[in-house]
Formats: C-alpha cells, structure tokens, sequence
C-alpha cells in the first residue's frame, strides 16, 4: 500500500501570498495524484488530478506539479475562502487508493 | 449541476448493522463509478467500496465480508450496508462520484458527509 505524507501538518500565510503544499509518496505513483479541498462542514471538492491538471471550474491560482514520489500543490495570491485543509490521494497502485493526512492552511 | 445527497447512519451499538444511501442528482448515473470513503476521527481518508450501475461492486479487503453495496438505478441511488459494526467503525461517512478508467481514479463531486458513531 502506497503511504502519503504531507507537510507541513499546518501553513500559517497571509492572504495575498503564496502557498506551497507537499505530498510524497512511499513509491513511485507516476503522475496519479489528485488534490482536494475540504472546509468544515463541507464535501471535499477536487482541485487537480493528474497530478497536474485543473478540475473544471478550479480557479488558475491553484497548480500541481510532481511526479513519481514528490508533489507539489501552489496557491498563489491567496484568497479568504482557499483557507482550509487540503489532502492528496493516489491512484496509481491499487486497490486501495490512499489518501495523505491533510494539510491545514491557516490566516497568518 | 451534480450533487449528491447522503442520509443514514447516526448512533449505533456494537454489532448492529450501519445503512447509508447516497442519491444522485443531475448527470448520469450510468457512466461513472460510485464510491463510499470514511473518515475516522483524527485518521486520514479510507476507501470503503465501489459500485457501478451493472452492479458490480470492489471494495477494500481491509472490511472483509462486513460491506455489501447494491445500486437502485430507477431512483439513480446507490448504497452502503456495514455490518458488525465496532468503535473503530466511528467516523464520517462519504459518498463520492468517482472518475474510474485505465488512466484515473478520482472522485470529482462528493457528498457533504454522514456523521456514525459506534457506542454502547
């Protein structure tokens, strides 16, 4: 089974800057990566897939980058509402597909 | 637009069986797979099970022969039946839309999520 870790745990960034969040995987999953979004209360909405591709209606601020072990997910201009937790998920071996822990993304 | 709304579960005892049913609104129901995830307290996201409109069903080894899914297509629906259940089945519950072909397997519309708790 494929481990993700993500890090960090919690980024502190002030609205309008840039964040950068990791997600690394135990072995190689080619480019089958997503990220997703989740803010309390809410269902988890996609963001990126293929590693590098923006789900439809994901706003241009929001990249991936990475293959095989290390990915990358960038906010730029950070927006109010792009405050919450993000997590990756890989879909190269499985079943089962694997989820990182989360990373939360808080107002400095 | 697609969403999906998911009722169920809630306060169960040790043992007794845990039912969820995730309805599909908009978009077709034929041409994706549907997918059950939970989240335990503090514990990162877990794949439970697929189910497709055929009926066919994979799900993960980890919850053996406790996990029966079925799919209602008249009312465009599907669902989750848990048996058994433990305290370590406590978490939220999710139903999910998923993307499944020989280059993807991603969920790209969710459900808002069904909170189960296991006590005596």
């Amino acid at each position: 089974e494929v481990v993700l870790t993500q890090s960090p745990a919690t980024l502190s960034v002030s609205p309008g800057e840039r964040a950068t969040l990791s997600c690394r995987a135990s072995q190689s999953v080619s480019n089958n990566l997503a990220w997703y979004q989740q803010k309390p209360g809410q269902a988890p909405r996609l963001l990126i897939y293929g590693a590098s591709t923006r789900a439809t209606g994901i706003p241009a601020r929001f990249s991936g980058s990475g293959s095989g072990t290390d990915f990358t997910l960038t906010i730029t201009s950070l927006q109010s509402e792009d405050f919450a937790v993000y997590f990756c998920q890989q879909y190269s071996n499985w079943p089962p597909i694997t989820f990182g822990q989360g990373t939360r993304l808080e107002i400095k | 637009q697609v969403q999906l709304q998911q009722w169920g579960g809630g306060l169960l005892k040790p043992s007794e069986t845990l039912s969820l049913t995730c309805a599909v609104y908009g978009g077709s129901f034929s041409s994706y797979y549907w997918r059950w995830i939970r989240q335990p307290p503090g514990k990162r996201l877990e794949w439970i099970g697929d189910v497709v409109y055929s009926g066919k069903t994979d799900q993960n080894p980890s919850l053996g022969s406790r996990v029966t899914m079925s799919v209602d297509t008249s009312k465009n629906q599907f669902s989750l039946n848990l048996t058994s259940v433990t305290a370590a089945d406590t978490g939220v519950y999710y139903c999910a839309r998923t993307v499944l072909n020989w280059e993807s397997d991603y969920m790209d519309v969710w459900g808002k999520g069904t909170t189960v708790t296991v006590s005596s």
